[in-house]
């Protein structure tokens, strides 16, 4: 495509539910990325997809979040039992190459999750 | 660790050049980049400089690395209101076998312009 999506661009939910957020990565992009933009953390890594693998997840928050990339592009993150503190705008990135600094990571318009 | 830190606000008349600082702590760092986010806009890259570059400039942005000090500033000439926006100085740490390429990302300087 054109550019990163993301899917749903808003999402309210209710504590203790479950969400899926969607990015859509560039067309032939190997690398793609989870970042999360909050007013207490400001923008931090999640987890970096190579492929379908995930070689880095240092940045998830807790075993309540996961992630998966299907076919080398589309790539959902589940955040399981949502809390209130999860609430911040999940922005995804995705680049050509993988694990290379550099490389320029082109970002989507983010899912702004609201937990209520 | 890694860690990157920028002042949060910056007040500047149109016209006037516009200096936003950022000091990071991981000396292996390869490539130090400025993002730009606009009000309910993505991110978007502005320019990077690769560590072995003391300065680049590109139209109206001049960045200013001083490795030894680990410090980096993005210089606006000519600041417009358009430049309104908040800005984000990140890294990447050094390329190996561990390196995924992720950004580890400043608190971001908004950047307020006035007419």
């Amino acid at each position: 495509g054109a550019g990163v999506s993301q899917s749903p661009s808003n999402k309210v939910t209710e504590k203790g539910k479950d969400v899926e957020l969607r990015c859509d990565p560039i067309s032939g992009h190997t690398a793609l990325y989870w970042y999360r933009q909050s007013l207490g953390q400001g923008l931090e890594f999640l987890i970096y997809f190579q492929g379908n693998s995930a070689p880095d997840k240092s940045g998830l928050p807790s075993d309540r979040f996961s992630a998966e990339r299907t076919g080398g592009s589309v790539s959902t993150l589940t955040i399981q039992r949502t809390q209130q503190e999860d609430s911040a705008v999940y922005l995804c990135a995705s680049s050509l190459l993988a694990g290379v600094p550099g490389d320029t990571q082109y970002f989507g318009p983010g899912t702004r999750l609201t937990v209520l | 660790g890694e860690d990157v830190e920028q002042s949060l606000f910056l007040s500047v008349r149109e016209g006037d050049s516009s200096v936003i600082n950022c000091t990071y702590t991981d000396s292996s760092s390869t490539y130090l980049y400025w993002y730009k986010q606009e009000p309910g806009a993505g991110l978007q890259l502005l320019t990077y400089i690769f560590s072995n570059m003391d300065m680049k400039q590109d139209q109206r942005l001049t960045v200013l690395l001083n490795k030894k000090d680990k410090h980096l500033s993005l210089r606006i000439a000519d600041t417009q209101t358009g430049d309104s926006a908040i800005y984000f100085c990140a890294e990447t740490p050094a390329y190996g076998s561990s390196n995924t390429g992720k950004l580890i990302f400043g608190q971001g300087t908004t950047l307020q312009v006035k007419p």
